[in-house]
């Protein structure tokens, strides 16, 4: 069974860093393309962060864009999130998503795991 | 960025109605338009990719259909545990996928 669990969300003070996990289970991770997306509260869904199997390709949406760092280690088959100079905009339930294929939708998502940016 | 609107925003329904909400894009996707379905406090679930196949283990009263700009997902005969809120979601241009503002599904 397919399985991503998020982690790692919490409050933390405009300016400040917080750094989400996803655990992945149930598939060979390295196969897959992964996403962060996120929604903030009674809103809609915004696409955050893309990383290819192998990390070569890397994205960002404009509004995360220098300071926050999408990573992955495939042999513990985990993905990242670094997430700096957090703004209160940036609160949100944070998703990991896996991405089916090229093209293809999002077949997985993780439980979600919420940040508040917030003094 | 693509842009996707989809419409109505809500939308009341009784049990047993068939449902109709439209997406749009802001250009030619083709066929790759993703249909999901959020109830609160869980994560979105994927029911209808490429337009008009169903996910695997979704029921056959969700349909969808369409290509280019315009689409559409049915529900035939709404069961009690449909009425939650909607998303389309393009994947044409990757890896900045886009999703429509959703769609609520309320129940009568």
């Amino acid at each position: 069974e397919v399985q991503l669990v998020d982690s790692g969300g919490g409050l933390v003070k405009p300016g400040g860093s917080l750094r989400l996990s996803c655990a992945a289970s149930g598939f060979t991770f390295s196969s897959y393309g992964m996403n962060w997306v996120r929604q903030a509260p009674g809103k809609g869904l915004e696409w955050v962060s893309s990383i290819s199997s192998s990390s070569s390709h890397i994205y960002y949406a404009d509004s995360v864009k220098g300071r926050f760092t999408i990573s992955r280690d495939n042999a513990k088959n985990s993905l990242f999130l670094q997430m700096n100079s957090l703004r209160a905009e940036d609160t949100a339930v944070y998703y990991c998503a896996r991405v089916f294929e090229f093209r293809g939708p999002v077949d997985y998502w993780g439980q979600g795991t919420l940040v508040t940016v917030s003094s | 960025d693509i842009q996707m609107t989809q419409s109505p925003s809500s939308l009341s329904a009784s049990v047993g109605d068939r449902v109709t909400i439209t997406c749009r894009a802001s250009q030619s996707i083709s066929i790759y338009l993703n249909w999901y379905q959020q109830k609160p406090g869980k994560a979105p679930n994927l029911l209808i990719y490429a337009a008009s196949s169903l996910q695997s283990g979704v029921p056959s009263r969700f349909r969808g259909s369409g290509s280019g700009t315009d689409f559409t997902l049915t529900i035939s005969s709404l069961q009690p545990e449909d009425f939650a809120t909607y998303y389309c979601q393009q994947s044409y241009i990757t890896p900045s996928i886009t999703f429509g503002q959703g769609t609520r599904l309320e129940i009568k």
